[in-house]
């Protein structure tokens, strides 16, 4: 059973800090991998989906790594900015409708 | 303007009850998904449906049901049966067939709290 784990669960840093959000799964057998954003008490934005052939994408200051290999994946967000506090969750699954989350990093970026 | 409505957006239950969720979308989605979000976990799949009257249990499908009649709404039944129905219900749709690898489009939930 795919494990998705994020480390850590809560972040927080000054703003125009880098963030650097980390995402491990135990099977690397996945057919892509999602980043989203999640604000408190609202439904998940698809931030960057990274497709199992590719290494890396990105998105104006996000960009996205995987490394199947090891199994994980990392969501770098650049000259981070209030607006950019929120809960960041990645998932992965075997196909595209089967998808396994991480609990998600809890972002707080300090004024 | 495109998206999908989930309603009500806070729901209370009393015991022994049943209660629906609605979730409708306007994206011409094929596939549409139930979640369930507790603190502290990842969203955990109920149900999925990949075509209008077919659905397919998730990893958490006891005590829930879900009907697909039509392309636009998947409702999900909360039945007595869920012990534990306490949480944050999220709906989902995405596309199917080409392109592939489209992420999922989400609504902003319901609230579900026990009396």
């Amino acid at each position: 059973k795919q494990e998705v784990t994020q480390i850590p669960a809560a972040l927080s840093v000054p703003e125009g800090e880098n963030l650097v959000l980390n995402c491990s799964f135990t099977d690397s057998a996945i057919y892509n991998l999602q980043w989203f954003r999640q604000d408190p008490g609202k439904g998940l934005t698809s931030l960057l989906l990274i497709q199992s052939s590719q290494r890396e994408q990105t998105s104006g200051r996000l960009n996205a790594s995987l490394d199947k290999s090891s199994g994980r994946s990392t969501l770098y967000i650049a000259a981070s900015q209030p607006g950019d506090s929120a809960t960041y969750l990645c998932a992965v699954g075997p196909n595209d409708y089967k998808l396994s989350f991480g609990a998600g990093t809890t972002v707080t970026v300090r004024a | 303007d495109g998206g999908i409505t989930q309603s009500p957006k806070y729901l209370f239950r009393k015991e022994g009850q049943n209660v629906t969720l609605s979730c409708e979308q306007n994206l011409n989605h094929d596939a549409m998904y139930w979640y369930r979000q507790d603190p502290g976990q990842g969203l955990r799949l109920i149900y999925y449906s990949q075509i209008v009257n077919d659905f397919q249990k998730g990893d958490i499908a006891e005590g829930y049901s879900v009907s697909r009649e039509k392309k636009e709404s998947f409702p999900l039944t909360v039945t007595s049966a869920q012990k534990n129905p306490t949480a944050f219900y999220l709906c989902a749709s995405s596309p199917r067939g080409l392109p592939f690898n489209q992420p999922q489009h989400f609504g902003d939930g319901t609230r579900l709290s026990i009396l």
